[in-house]
């Protein structure tokens, strides 16, 4: 079984300022990483994810994770905000044993973005 | 990019009563549908896998007679609360995921959800 961990439930932070938003997992098989976000009355989008291959992984719009094994974290940052980034961002893994078909969620944090 | 909705968006119902929430592929074909609850403040726990033509697989602890899941069409799942109590009240999101060649490389489109309150 595996599970994930947000530390943080809500993240403020001003506009063009860098932040990161931290994910913890447990798993005791190999796991795909994800992070989704979701807008306002918006159901949840595909951020970015980690299937093999390099540990560092970017979205279009300028976010970034890095998977590190070692401390089995896929922390997600950016290096400056944008108002529009202000949403709820959920970081999952599944079994790749699995797939895709099961996905186990973190409980969010919030990301507040100020003028 | 795919979309799902899911209708409706809330409702409001009295204890005892059955609710049906619809969740629908708008542009696509989806042989896989998955039914998640989320809580306030935790996670979302995904309560069953429905495939198109058969029976819903349902997750530990999910009662498979209080929410019903119907999934006839490759565009349309649906989730009966039946005989609800306050303690169902929760947020319902539905995810679909795309019928490709390669299935375990599927992605999952996530509607919008609906929230459900039972008083």
């Amino acid at each position: 079984a595996q599970s994930v961990t947000q530390l943080d439930s809500q993240v403020p932070v001003f506009e063009e300022a860098p932040v990161e938003l931290r994910c913890n997992y447990s798993s005791s098989v190999s796991v795909y990483l994800f992070w989704y976000v979701q807008y306002p009355n918006q159901g949840l989008q595909l951020l970015l994810k980690y299937l093999s291959g390099s540990t560092l992984v970017e979205s279009i719009n300028g976010f970034e994770a890095e998977f590190i094994n070692s401390q089995t974290s896929f922390h997600l940052r950016k290096p400056s905000v944008h108002i529009s980034d202000t949403a709820e961002y959920f970081c999952a893994v599944s079994d790749m044993n699995t797939g895709f078909q099961k996905l186990v969620f973190g409980t969010g944090t919030r990301l507040l973005v100020s003028p | 990019g795919a979309v799902v909705s899911q209708h409706p968006s809330w409702v409001i119902c009295k204890s005892g009563t059955s609710v049906k929430i619809e969740c629908r592929s708008l542009d696509f074909q989806a042989t896989t549908m998955f039914w998640y609850r989320q809580f306030p403040k935790q996670s979302l726990m995904l309560m069953a896998t429905s495939n198109e033509g058969s029976k819903a697989t349902y997750e530990q602890g999910v009662e498979k007679d209080k929410f019903l899941i119907n999934h006839a069409s490759l565009t349309l799942s649906t989730l009966t609360v039946t005989s609800a109590h306050p303690e169902d009240s929760s947020f319902y999101i539905c995810s679909a995921g795309e019928t490709k060649q390669t299935s375990y490389q599927e992605t999952q489109y996530f509607g919008p959800g609906t929230r459900l309150l039972v008083l």
